[in-house]
């Protein structure tokens, strides 16, 4: 399994702006998720982007992917204090189903 | 409702205590995970299981213990526990198809050792 590096590592924002945080990895990959963990608490799926994706959308998220690059980014649109977590993202192989998280993107949103 | 439960939530245990960590799921995932994860930092896999029966290490070397007699539970045990196992253990569960879905995860145990 191979882990995805966030950046940055820390992120402050004003409540109502746009949030981006950035991932890369190493090798090539079927899949990339996204996950967001609250303060002491358990991760929690955000959405998976497959390699045939270039951009997918949940909500107020927005996910691209480019493999050419190596790389993914999380959009969160108009940010609330509720969004004030650690993100994290898994590359992912078929046939390789053990996930592995790297230290995150610290997101503030600032009331 | 569909989950995955973890107990107890915060334990502060003496040195040299032999302590369980619990995590079960109502799902029918198969694959269960234990990942260990210190304040502000990565998460780094210590034990995982594809099914009953089915147990093997992970990417850290731990002195934890698993075990899967059946497929909602998934106990983590420390034989004997030291400081430096104070950390928050957090398991999680999967029915991975190859990409249909994502890990879904509990509240994790808080561990302290004094």
């Amino acid at each position: 399994s191979q882990q995805g590096e966030e950046d940055p590592q820390a992120l402050s924002i004003q409540e109502g702006e746009n949030a981006t945080m950035n991932c890369s990895y190493k090798t090539s990959i079927n899949n990339l998720q996204w996950y967001r963990q609250n303060s002491g608490r358990g991760l929690v799926h955000l959405i998976l982007i497959r390699s045939n994706e270039r951009e997918k959308h949940s909500g107020r998220l927005r996910v691209t992917l480019d493999t050419s690059k190596k790389s993914s980014s999380l959009l969160i649109t108009a940010s609330r204090a509720a969004d004030t977590a650690s993100y994290f993202c898994a590359p992912s192989n078929f046939g390789n189903e053990k996930l592995t998280f790297g230290t995150g993107t610290r997101l503030t949103i600032i009331p | 409702e569909a989950d995955i439960y973890q107990t107890p939530r915060y334990l502060v245990i003496g040195t040299g205590k032999k302590i369980t960590l619990e995590c079960s799921q109502t799902m029918g995932h198969d694959k269960m995970y234990w990942y260990q994860q210190d304040p502000g930092m990565e998460l780094h896999l210590i034990h995982y299981s594809y099914g009953v029966n089915s147990t093997e290490k992970g990417d850290l070397s731990s002195e934890s213990t698993v075990s899967r007699i059946r497929t909602e539970h998934f106990p983590l045990t420390l034989e004997s526990a030291r400081p430096s196992h104070t950390s928050q253990y957090l398991c999680a569960s999967s029915a991975w198809t190859g990409g249909a879905g994502g890990y879904t995860f509990g509240s994790g145990t808080r561990l302290t050792v004094v």
